[in-house]
């Protein structure tokens, strides 16, 4: 079975503060992504990688950046956390060519 | 702008009957389609993948792919309320590195009414 693993399900932090969302995979899947859930807005991708630490841009990268030091764990970095960044987000990982993706639970992020 | 498009909803239906969930998608050269369920709060979980023309049955799910009319479906034989869920349509973005990208609609919500 498919595990994917997020840090917390429920975060509250303050406007300015270093946000770190942590997403770990047991699957040995090359591909990780991030995203966040509006309202009306549907699913967006912020950022993913193909490969230990390879990065890229997906479609809402501003405010956001991204580590991947080890081919399990994928780190989301709020540099310096806004309102507007209250969101759910979600990490999901796939293994190469036409695979799904497959979802964590989720990180229902406050910024105060 | 690449696109997936879903009827928003809600689209309700009686237990019991039959649910139809409707895609349509903008890049031709698209080969992997998905279909997720998701509850409220919760994360999306894949239910469907398709890959070629034609139906595709599990259980008392059928996905219909006509990549000609560019067009993705789901069935939902028996409905029981605990179907009822949004459900996201996703379509691979197939060019240059990003084959294993995916496009969301912004799902279809569907009530089954006991």
């Amino acid at each position: 079975d498919v595990k994917v693993t997020q840090s917390s399900r429920y975060l509250v932090k303050r406007t300015g503060e270093k946000v770190f969302l942590e997403c770990v995979q047991d699957m040995d899947h090359e591909n990780m992504f991030w995203y966040r859930q509006d309202p009306g807005l549907g699913l967006r991708l912020i950022y993913f990688s193909y490969d230990v630490k390879m990065k890229e841009k997906g479609d809402i990268p501003e405010g956001y950046s991204v580590s991947r030091e080890k081919k399990e764990r994928f780190s989301l970095i709020l540099e310096s956390a806004s309102t507007n960044q209250t969101s759910m987000y979600l990490c999901a990982t796939k293994r190469g060519g036409n695979q799904p993706q497959h979802f964590g639970d989720g990180t229902r992020l406050s910024i105060l | 702008q690449k696109e997936v498009e879903q009827n928003s909803g809600p689209l309700s239906v009686p237990e019991g009957a039959i649910a139809s969930l409707n895609c349509t998608y903008s890049d031709r050269v698209s080969q992997s389609f998905f279909w997720y369920r998701q509850y409220s709060g919760k994360s999306p979980e894949l239910i469907m993948s398709i890959y070629s023309n034609g139906d595709k049955e599990d259980g008392r799910f059928t996905a219909q792919l006509n990549k000609a009319s560019q067009y993705v479906s789901l069935l939902i034989r028996d409905s029981q309320p605990s179907d009822s869920a949004t459900y996201l349509c996703a379509v691979n973005r197939d060019y240059g590195g990003s084959q294993g990208n995916l496009i969301f609609g912004k799902g279809t919500k569907l009530s089954v009414k006991p």
